[in-house]
């Protein structure tokens, strides 16, 4: 099946910084998810971005799907940016998710 | 975004024991609702698929004895975890499929059996 990586596995930032996510896949999809898992577990939508490149707020989100790889950027990063990120794809619409293995970030004040 | 809903929220319970946990769309239809679990420090595994009026596919490993998953409506998929224990002590998230392919989440359940 589809390989997910998800790089770097930790990050810690002083608030204020900026980042870069990346989620490297092994095969097309066409369905591409980020989520934010805050501290308590919550699972948080992001983006949906199978192609292209979207924005809101803070975060910004590309999607190269020919060279297989999304990437997440945080700026001006909060403590409240603290948690998990994964990416999650799909490798063919209906077709069920793979997560990759998070990006653990910590903004520290 | 889609609102799902999960509960409870937390459950602690005896070894043997049955668990149910219910996960609904608030505010939306969902022919088909998902099952993950996530161990400490880990990503979520996919346990399985479940669609309105029909039987839960499971991905290999998941024993459907074990883990009961009923989706009688388009709004409610439950999950009851039998006869419990130790080893199933984890963090359930149930997610629902909306059109356009995204995926919405549950809160989570954190399950410890004692």
């Amino acid at each position: 099946g589809i390989q997910v990586e998800q790089s770097p596995p930790d990050l810690i930032l002083q608030e204020g910084a900026n980042s870069t996510l990346r989620c490297n896949f092994s095969d097309s999809v066409n369905n591409l998810q980020w989520f934010h898992q805050n501290p308590w577990g919550q699972l948080i939508n992001l983006f949906y971005i199978p192609s292209g490149t979207k924005q809101n707020g803070r975060l910004s989100a590309t999607t190269v799907a020919t060279e297989r790889y999304s990437l997440l950027y945080i700026s001006s990063s909060q403590t409240t940016d603290s948690g998990v990120y994964f990416c999650a794809v799909g490798p063919d619409y209906g077709q069920n998710f793979v997560f990759g293995p998070g990006t653990r970030l910590s903004v520290l004040p | 975004g889609a609102v799902v809903s999960q509960h409870p929220s937390r459950v602690i319970c005896k070894s043997g024991t049955s668990v149910k946990i219910e996960c609904r769309s608030l505010d939306f239809q969902a022919t088909t609702m998902f099952w993950y679990r996530q161990f400490p420090k880990q990503s979520l595994m996919l346990m399985a698929t479940s669609n309105e009026g029909s039987k839960a596919t499971y991905e290999q490993g998941v024993e459907k004895d074990k883990f009961l998953i009923n989706h009688a409506s388009l709004t409610l998929s439950t999950l009851t975890v039998t006869s419990a224990h130790p080893e199933d002590s984890s963090f359930y998230i149930c997610s629902a499929r909306v059109v356009g392919n995204i995926q919405y989440f549950g809160a989570g359940t954190r399950l410890s059996v004692l």
